[in-house]
Parts: C-alpha cells; structure tokens; sequence
C-alpha cells in the first residue's frame, strides 16, 4: 500500500517570505514523488517529481523539493512566496509497479497576502 | 508538452439523465488513462483506469454500471455517468502517463469537468 500525508490543511505567508509545504510518503521499495498544483475548477499542474537521483529536485516556478529518505519526506518549499502562488497544492507518491497509480496527499491550500 | 483535452469544463444535467465527459490526448497516445473525482477542498480519489482496446479496471467502491469508461483509441477515453443524481455532483478529472523528453514519465491531467445534478 501506498499512502501520502499533507499535515497542514492550510499555510498562510506573506509575500517575499519563505514558503513549505510538508509531505511525507509511505511506500513498498523506492518510491517516485510528485508536486502538483491546482487552481480553482482547474486540472493539477506539474510542479516537479523525485525519481532518483539528486535528493534536491527544481522545478517550475521557482520551486524545489527536498527528497528524505530516512524522514519519508518531500518537502516543497518556494525561497520568496509571490500572491500569485495561492492555490491547492498536492503531493502524490507510486511504487514502481506496474499499475502506475498515483495516491495523492489531502492537498495543502496556501495563502500568500501582500 | 503533452496536453489532454478535457471536455466539458462545466455541464448541468437533470437528475436520471447521463452525462458524457471526454478526454483527448492531443499530441501523443495515450495508452492508459485515469479518472478521478475530487470533492471540495477535498484530494483526488482515483475511480478507475482505463487501458485503450480494454475493459477499464474499477477501484473498490465505485460502481462499474454508474460510470461507464470507454477507451477505444489511443487518443480518447470517456466517462459516462449513467442515471445522474445529485450525489453525483463533483468535480471529475482525467489524467494520462506520458513521456516527456525532458522529465521522463510524468503525469499530464485534463482541466476538470464540474458536474452538477439537479
């Protein structure tokens, strides 16, 4: 089974301030990780994934993830938060197997105030 | 990059009625295809995935008759809410795997359909 926790319903920061978003996994052998983003009545937009590698991961927008093996963890963070970067943000995990399916996190939805 | 089509964005339907949704991949085949729904404020929770030239594989829970999904070609695959009912009212969302030459296997979803019965 695989699983993912987003334990904060809700990050609020200012703008120009550092942005996290917490995620940790549950997964059988080496997990693949994955940041989306969703606006309202919107599809999720690919933020960034983990497959191997480089434990930090960039990806759009500014964005970058930290993969921790040992905490199962993969946290986003943003360096300076823009207002542009409210939204609905979700972390999803697979096994590598041969179904391919995601398992998405609760979702984290973020405020930035000017 | 691979873009799914999603359509409607957005359909009302009166309650006993079927609702089409589609899902086109535009510049790439898409062999498998999956279908969630989301409710508000709420995560996505995957319904089924569907294998084109195959039946579609139901998660526990969902009912196979109620949602039909069909996946006939490797650019389309639809869902269709047979004998909408209020409860049916949510937000649905497909998603396909693609290759991306720059990111590898990824992921790329449609823009959602908002289905409400009335």
């Amino acid at each position: 089974a695989q699983s993912v926790a987003q334990p904060e319903d809700q990050v609020n920061v200012a703008e120009g301030n550092p942005l996290t978003v917490k995620c940790t996994y549950s997964v059988s052998g080496n997990p693949y990780l994955f940041w989306y983003v969703q606006y309202p009545n919107r599809g999720l937009q690919f933020l960034l994934k983990y497959i191997t590698g480089d434990n930090l991961v960039k990806g759009s927008y500014g964005f970058e993830a930290e993969f921790n093996k040992s905490q199962t963890s993969f946290h986003l963070k943003k360096p300076s938060a823009l207002v542009s970067d409210s939204a609905l943000y979700f972390c999803a995990v697979r096994a590598y197997s041969n179904d391919y399916k995601l398992s998405f996190g609760a979702g984290t939805t973020v405020t930035v105030r000017a | 990059g691979a873009v799914v089509s999603q359509h409607p964005s957005w359909v009302i339907c009166k309650s006993g009625t079927s609702v089409k949704i589609e899902c086109r991949s535009l510049d790439f085949q898409a062999t498998t295809m999956f279908w969630y729904r989301q409710f508000p404020k709420q995560s996505l929770m995957l319904m089924a995935t569907s294998n084109e030239g195959s039946k579609a594989t139901y998660e526990q829970g969902v009912e196979k008759d109620k949602f039909l999904i069909n996946h006939a070609s490797l650019t389309l695959s639809t869902l269709t809410v047979t004998s909408a009912h209020p409860e049916d009212s949510s937000f649905y969302i497909c998603s396909a795997r693609v290759w991306d030459r720059g990111l590898g296997y990824g992921y790329t979803f449609g823009s959602g359909t908002r289905l409400t019965v009335v």
